[in-house]
């Protein structure tokens, strides 16, 4: 298994540039999110799925947009790039039903906005 | 959200035992206690999980006392790749990740 991967690697976007992080899981699970890390911060949500067709907000929504057509895939959508979403991105995902707070994360994506 | 607070830093010498507390005094009554690691350049990785008591797995032990407003993850003899950022959650596994809050965590830095 392949786990939680996501591309690119890295990003550089001039504002107000649209773009879209991919992020692609292979152990069947049924949630997956998107957070941002900020230098020397901790992790917020942007937006989480409970499944398929599925999506919700989570802490910082604002700019972006998601989509879960599949099982699989879990697109972030930045509209219009900011200075602001300058931020290190990282999707993760976790199996639903087990009494358990795991979640796997991938590598992340750095985009730089300028 | 049940949010947590964790000491900013720390710092540990090889082969020491470290504890790093958390403080959680609006647990409620279905969450769970989470401790994540991460490295730098890298996504947290799970460690380990509670719900009261100690919880023992093959990289930490995790204590939690009978009130459960706080918990302790602790590292037995630490080596200089257990320096990360240690992050304390809690959070309810029935109702999925949008209930756990990362926070600052705690960056522990083991020293030769």
């Amino acid at each position: 298994n392949a786990g939680v991967t996501q591309t690119p690697k890295f990003q550089v976007l001039k504002t107000g540039q649209s773009m879209t992080l991919q992020c692609a899981q292979d152990m069947n699970h049924e949630y997956m999110s998107w957070y941002r890390q900020d230098p020397g911060m901790g992790l917020r949500l942007i937006h989480y799925s409970v499944g398929a067709g599925i999506t919700d907000q989570g802490e910082v929504p604002n700019g972006y947009n998601v989509s879960r057509s599949t099982t699989e895939d879990f697109p972030l959508r930045l509209l219009s790039a900011a200075p602001s979403q300058t931020s290190v991105y990282f999707c993760a995902s976790s199996p639903p039903g087990a009494l358990s707070n795991e979640q796997y994360f991938g590598p992340g994506t750095r985009l730089t906005v300028t | 959200l049940a949010k947590t607070t964790q000491p900013i830093s720390m710092d540990s010498y090889e082969g020491q035992e470290v504890n790093i507390t958390c403080s959680h005094n609006n647990i409620a009554t279905n969450d769970y206690i989470t401790w994540y690691q991460q490295f730098p350049s890298q996504g947290p990785r799970f460690i380990i999980q509670g719900y009261k008591t100690k919880v023992t797995n093959e990289v930490a032990s995790l204590f939690i006392p009978a009130d459960r407003k706080s918990s302790t993850l602790s590292l037995p003899r630490v080596s200089l790749s257990d320096t990360a950022v240690y992050y304390c959650l809690v959070g309810d596994p029935q109702t999925g990740a949008n209930n756990l809050f990362f926070g600052t965590g705690t960056r522990l830095t083991v020293i030769p």
